[in-house]
């Protein structure tokens, strides 16, 4: 399977646990997006990674959440001490890089905080 | 006011119907996308488009820059096309993605 793959599908935690979210690429993509997407919404741009260098950050992206993409493969979201508020899916989507590329979604994790 | 709006938010419609979802943004874009999500929360690009209309199958996007609207048709809708249909421009140098918020659709048999 070539397309964007993301771990774990779902995930449920307490309020207050961290976690951690992985996304692994298409193989020659160099470009890297994670969007959060709320019940009844549009997915929101969270961050952006060129290769390993993370380039962009919305203002959504508080304190709690860190993302990593080392080596410029695969890529990590974590967020710490989580809220009820963050309850939702996490979208990663990779495209390559110039003029005007598609992105491709990977399936999605859907946080819930209890 | 959202950077890109949708319209409708919900569509019922018969089999074999025309469908035409709408789509306004107000910023400068690079390119306009429309996606289709199911239950469950796959995201399939079904267009990219800055200018003028592309067609894949029953499936039409239309484009006017200067008025900053975009067009979804479906031709001959089949319930299988239920789905959300979401609009989305991309811009700045990251070329990262600002949706509208969706368009549930429904097509009864």
């Amino acid at each position: 399977d070539t397309g964007v793959s993301q771990n774990p599908r779902h995930k449920i935690t307490k309020r207050g646990q961290n976690v951690t979210f992985r996304c692994d690429p298409i193989s020659e993509h160099n470009r890297l997006y994670w969007y959060r997407q709320t019940l009844g919404q549009g997915p929101e741009f969270l961050t952006y990674f060129q290769n390993e260098a993370q380039l962009e950050k919305s203002r959504l992206l508080s304190d709690r959440f860190s993302a990593e993409r080392p080596k410029g493969s695969f890529s990590t979201l974590e967020i710490q001490r989580t809220e009820q508020g963050d309850s939702a899916m996490y979208l990663c989507a990779s495209s390559l890089s110039g003029g005007y590329n598609e992105q491709f979604f990977g399936p999605g994790t859907r946080l819930t905080v209890l | 006011k959202n950077e890109v709006e949708q319209s409708p938010q919900n569509l019922t419609a018969q089999e074999g119907e025309f469908i035409t979802i709408n789509c306004s943004y107000s910023v400068g874009i690079s390119a306009l996308h429309w996606l289709q999500q199911h239950p469950g929360g796959g995201i399939v690009s079904l267009f990219m488009l800055s200018s003028g209309k592309k067609k894949h199958g029953r499936l039409i996007a239309t484009i006017n820059i200067q008025e900053k609207h975009s067009s979804l048709h479906i031709t001959a809708s089949h319930p299988r096309d239920s789905a959300v249909y979401i609009c989305a421009v991309s811009s700045g140098s990251a070329r990262q993605l600002t949706f509208g918020s969706g368009t549930q659709l429904t097509v009864l048999p």
